[in-house]
Parts: structure tokens; C-alpha cells; sequence
């Protein structure tokens, strides 16, 4: 059974400022990996999904996955307030998705 | 564009009473979830399903079951309510190697 941690529980960045969110993994077999955005308890929405060591890029936002080192991580380039939000690590094994419980993010203006 | 439905999206139900939440899916996938949120624990999951028949038992199964009667429809039902599964119900769809879609989410209010 894969175990997801996140870190930190909460962050808070100022609009433009780059934030680093991080995610370790307990079960190296997992062949990929997600970050969702939640706003206020409302619907998730993938923003990156990264499948092999490296780096991901969508729009705003980068996945660097170290599968050695059990650990993806996602940046998020010039953050608005509009970003401000729960962001949800997910490792999946055999079509199963795994989540950590989450970090907060605060964008202040 | 894919599509995940849960319905309801809110419901208040007694303690005792049995509880059946819906989910409807229009993308083909094989594989279906059911999710429950809370604070501090991310989404846990509960039961899924690997087709029409299939039910598999997930982290956190005891106190609710499913059913998978057909491709697109997968239901979690809570037989015997309790106050501790007040929570976010989240039900997905994916298909092998594909994207995961999820529902809305309903509210559930076990009192």
C-alpha cells in the first residue's frame, strides 16, 4: 500500500514569488504521479502528471520527480492570490491513485 | 469531454438510517473510486471497482459498501449511518494508464 506524505502543511508566498511544494513516497513500484488543485472543498483538478525522473512542465507549473529518492515536488512559477488553494499529491499503483493530505496554499497580494 | 456525476451533492441523513450516494460516468473507463475527504487526512480511499460486477475494498472499507451494476454507474451505500462518516464523498473514473476524472463531491451530514 502506497503512503503519500506532503509538505509543509501550509504555505504561504507572496504574489510573484516561486512556491515549492514537496511529496515523498512510501512505494517506489508506482509508475506515476499527479498534483491537483482544490479550491475551498470544491472539485479537484489535475494540473501536472509526471511518469518518469525529470522534470514536468504545464504552463505555470513544473513536477521534478526523483523516483530514487521517493520524492516529487512541484513549483509554481509567479503565483496569483487566484492560487491560493489545497494542492493534493497522488501516486498511483496498479490504477489506484494514492493521496497525501495536502497543503494549503496562501498567495497574499 | 469526460464526465464524472454524483448525485446527490448534499445530503443530511440520521444516524441508523441507510444511505445510497450515486455516481454516473460517460467515459468508458473500467475503473471507478469512491472517496472520502476530510481535514488533515487528503482523500482516503474506500472501494473501487475494475468493471460491471467488480468491487474491491480500498484503505478505509469498514462501514460501507459498494456496488458496480454497470459500466457507468458505481454507488456506495452506507447500510447503518454513523456521525463519524460526516464527510466529502468524491467518486473518479480511469481507465488503464488514462487520466483520473472526478466528481463534484457530496456532502454528507450524518446527524
Amino acid at each position: 500500500q502506497q503512503k503519500v506524505q506532503q509538505s509543509p502543511e501550509s504555505l504561504t508566498v507572496s504574489e510573484g514569488a516561486m512556491a515549492s511544494l514537496n511529496c515523498t513516497f512510501s512505494d517506489g513500484t508506482s509508475n506515476n504521479f499527479r498534483w491537483y488543485r482544490q479550491h475551498s472543498a470544491k472539485g479537484l483538478e489535475v494540473l501536472v502528471s509526471i511518469f518518469s525522473d525529470g522534470e514536468k512542465e504545464e504552463g505555470r507549473f513544473t513536477a521534478h520527480l526523483n523516483r530514487a529518492n521517493l520524492h516529487v515536488s512541484l513549483h509554481i512559477r509567479e503565483p496569483q492570490p487566484s492560487d491560493s488553494a489545497v494542492y493534493l499529491c497522488a501516486a498511483r499503483n496498479y490504477n489506484v491513485l494514492y493521496f497525501g493530505s495536502g497543503t494549503k496554499l496562501t498567495v497574499e497580494p | 469531454e469526460a464526465a464524472v456525476t454524483q448525485s446527490p451533492r448534499n445530503k443530511v441523513a440520521v444516524t441508523g438510517g441507510k444511505v445510497t450516494l450515486s455516481c454516473n460516468q460517460t467515459n468508458n473507463h473500467n475503473n471507478m473510486y469512491w472517496y472520502r475527504q476530510d481535514t488533515g487526512h487528503g482523500l482516503r480511499l474506500i472501494h473501487y471497482s475494475y468493471g460491471a460486477g467488480s468491487t474491491e475494498k480500498g484503505d478505509i472499507p469498514d462501514g460501507y459498501k459498494a456496488s458496480r451494476p454497470s459500466q457507468e454507474n458505481f454507488s456506495l451505500i452506507l447500510e447503518l449511518a454513523t456521525p463519524s462518516q460526516t464527510s466529502v464523498y468524491f467518486c473518479a473514473s480511469g481507465g488503464r494508464g488514462s487520466e483520473v476524472f472526478f466528481g463534484k463531491g457530496t456532502r454528507l451530514t450524518v446527524v
